[in-house]
């Protein structure tokens, strides 16, 4: 079965940074786009950015372009964000989620069980 | 302030039939297929309805989707104490070059 497992959540100090990681299985990982979701507590879904399935081409959130850097290794099934100058309202669950190859789509079909950020002091 | 507009919350008596509303712009659902999350507290989104009005395979038949012009709609009839969530939508944008979610609807099944 699909299985997206996030990992690397945790608390930051502003301005500092923090990779996250998203380990897939149970599909073709190579064929799929990929994204990264994130849900401030209490808030709505905000998408972040999405990673074609071959990495060759990324998109991003006005919010987030320049700071966070989505990355994927397909030998290794796995997707990364990485993120930078981290602020206070980064504060949230990130998700990732398997979208259609070229993931120019908000079609989201599995969804991981979130990883939580938080930035603070 | 979110791209869709979706109405905050939305209400319903079992076997009741409910309809959330997203609204958008040619840039995004004018021009680009709307899907559907239901989301329960403290858990992930599910897709709910993919491609305007699909259902995934395990997706009940009361979940509809419909989509005209700039606007879609997710409706659920006959309306169950579970189906008591957030749902939102979701489309691509041709201008941002990205995804936009509507701000979500809040479900009370009263």
């Amino acid at each position: 079965q699909v299985q997206l497992v996030e990992s690397g959540g945790g608390v930051v100090q502003p301005g500092r940074s923090l990779r996250l990681s998203c380990a897939a299985s149970g599909f073709t990982f190579s064929s799929s786009g990929m994204h990264w979701v994130r849900q401030a507590p209490g808030k709505g879904l905000e998408w972040l950015a999405v990673i074609w399935y071959d990495g060759s081409n990324k998109y991003y959130a006005d919010s987030v372009k320049g700071r966070f850097t989505i990355s994927r290794d397909n030998s290794k099934n796995t997707v990364y964000l990485q993120m930078s100058s981290l602020r206070a309202e980064d504060t949230a669950v990130y998700y990732c989620a398997k979208g259609a190859p070229l993931g120019m789509s908000g079609y989201f079909d599995y969804w991981g069980q979130g990883t939580l950020v938080t930035v603070s002091s | 302030q979110s791209a869709l507009t979706q109405p905050p919350s939305a209400s319903g008596t079992p076997g009741q039939r409910v309809t959330i509303s997203c609204s958008g712009s040619s840039s995004n659902i004018g021009s680009n297929t709307v899907n559907w999350y239901q989301q329960f507290p403290g858990t992930a989104p599910k897709l709910l309805i993919y491609s305007n009005d699909q259902r995934p395979s395990g997706v009940p038949d009361r979940f509809s989707g419909s989509k005209s012009g700039t606007s879609a709609s997710l409706a659920i009839s006959g309306l169950q104490s579970e189906d008591a969530a957030d749902y939102y939508c979701a489309a691509w944008d041709d201008n941002l070059n990205g995804v936009v979610f509507g701000g979500g609807t809040k479900l009370t099944v009263l």
